[in-house]
């Protein structure tokens, strides 16, 4: 099955830089790449996905970059504001919706 | 509400007990899925609905873990003689299929905490 790594497990930055959280996946038929948040004791939601028909997907301060030939997308925040700190998760998968999600990275926006 | 509904949202169980755990997804999701969220982890799945299909329970950890979607919409998780390694976070997630690639966004209930003492 697909397996989902996630680098760093913790990440610190200075409100205002960026911060760069990458993943990396195993089985090459995966086709699509969702980033998720998860603030303390809330749910996981979803904040942008990227299908493997595109390398690059923006939205306004958050961007993915996905490179299938070396099997690895990265989650950019720039300019990183106190609310972005939370726990940032990335998941692969195919068909039907079946995700396999990586551990997460704690972000921790320091101002 | 819009979103999706888990109940409870805390339940505390003496090791031995069965627990059922409910989802009510979002009208009209095809899709329902269970995930096992332990601390600090991030979600491992469990199992998948398409309707009242269960078409995947390879995540299920135990036969002590059953899942259920009689009719298609509300799904039930149910963990009989509950052990101490079952507490977690479960979360129940629907969907729709993308038409595009056949995987589409998840939206996540809050999830029911466990805790097996």
């Amino acid at each position: 099955g697909e397996n989902v790594e996630q680098h760093p497990s913790t990440l610190s930055v200075q409100e205002g830089d960026s911060a760069v959280i990458k993943c990396t996946y195993s089985d090459s038929a995966s086709n699509y790449f969702p980033w998720y948040k998860q603030e303390l004791g809330k749910r996981p939601q979803l904040i942008i996905d990227i299908r493997s028909n595109v390398g690059e997907k923006k939205d306004q301060r958050i961007a993915v970059t996905l490179n299938k030939t070396a099997k690895h997308f990265s989650l950019h925040i720039t300019e990183t504001q106190p609310e972005d700190s939370a726990v940032y998760f990335c998941a692969a998968g195919y068909g039907n919706n079946r995700l396999a999600f990586g551990k997460g990275n704690q972000v921790v926006v320091i101002p | 509400g819009a979103g999706v509904s888990q109940s409870p949202r805390y339940k505390v169980a003496k090791r031995g007990q069965d627990v059922a755990l409910r989802c009510d997804p979002i009208s009209g999701h095809v899709s329902l899925f269970w995930y096992q969220q332990a601390l600090g982890q991030g979600p491992e799945f469990l199992t998948y609905f398409q309707n009242e299909a269960q078409l995947d329970k390879s995540g299920l950890p135990s036969d002590r873990f059953f899942a259920e979607r009689p009719e298609g919409s509300v799904s039930t998780l149910k963990i009989q003689r509950t052990q101490q390694e079952d507490s977690a976070v479960y979360l129940c997630a629907s969907g729709l299929p993308s038409v595009e690639s056949g995987t589409g966004e998840l939206f996540f209930g809050e999830g029911s905490r466990l805790t097996v003492l």
